[in-house]
């Protein structure tokens, strides 16, 4: 079965620093995504990045960038110059391709602080 | 961008009474969308897929005959709690998938909080 492992479950940075977070998943399959998201205290989730299993090129998005290691299925996320807007939880996501729809399975969060 | 409305934002029921929440696609067609529950400080808990046009499908240990869903459109899902109890009381979000966005993600409704008293 497909699952998310998210190993820290609060990580806390300095403003202006960088910090990254760990996810491991476990699959069988050779072609899938992943996707981290974001959820602030208002709870709306957000996507911050996604990678497609098949490119080996490691998705970036402003400060945001992953470390996709394939054979290691571990998907990491760091973020540069963190800012106070981004203390949120953070979920790893990977979508698992079904029969009746292409359903997510959530890592179980990483609470990430900023202090200033 | 596309984006999901879900409505209402809070609720809160007697013991008893049915609560109805709905999720919208406001510009694109939703083929699937997905129902969690989540506790605080807690993952998202899938509940069930829904696909226009057809039955739910339930993930195991989920009630069908408690949670109602109801995907009548591709823009309209409704996730309806019979017969709620305190211990029904959580976060509840939608998600959908644009038809031929498989690769864009999910996009989120914003959640509804019920409390059952």
């Amino acid at each position: 079965a497909q699952t998310v492992t998210q190993s820290q479950p609060e990580m806390s940075v300095q403003e202006a620093e960088t910090v990254t977070l760990s996810c491991t998943y476990d699959t069988s399959e050779s072609d899938y995504y992943l996707f981290w998201y974001k959820q602030p205290p208002s709870r709306q989730m957000i996507l911050v990045i996604r990678q497609e299993a098949y490119k080996q090129q490691n998705a970036t998005e402003n400060r945001f960038s992953v470390n996709f290691q394939k054979a290691a299925k571990s998907f990491s996320l760091k973020i540069s110059d963190s800012q106070l807007g981004d203390a949120a939880m953070y979920f790893c996501a990977y979508r698992l391709d079904m029969e009746y729809g292409n359903k997510l399975v959530f890592g179980a969060g990483t609470i990430l602080r900023v202090k200033s | 961008g596309a984006v999901v409305s879900q409505h209402p934002s809070r609720v809160i029921c007697k013991s008893g009474t049915s609560v109805k929440i709905e999720c919208r696609s406001l510009d694109f067609q939703a083929t699937t969308m997905f129902w969690y529950r989540q506790f605080p400080k807690q993952s998202l808990m899938l509940m069930a897929t829904s696909n226009e046009g057809s039955k739910a499908t339930y993930e195991q240990g989920v009630e069908k005959d408690k949670f109602l869903i109801n995907h009548a459109s591709l823009t309209l899902s409704t996730l309806t709690v019979t017969s709620a109890h305190p211990e029904d009381s959580s976060f509840y979000i939608c998600s959908a998938r644009a038809i031929g966005r498989q690769a864009q993600g999910y996009t989120f409704g914003s959640g509804t909080r019920l409390t059952v008293v």
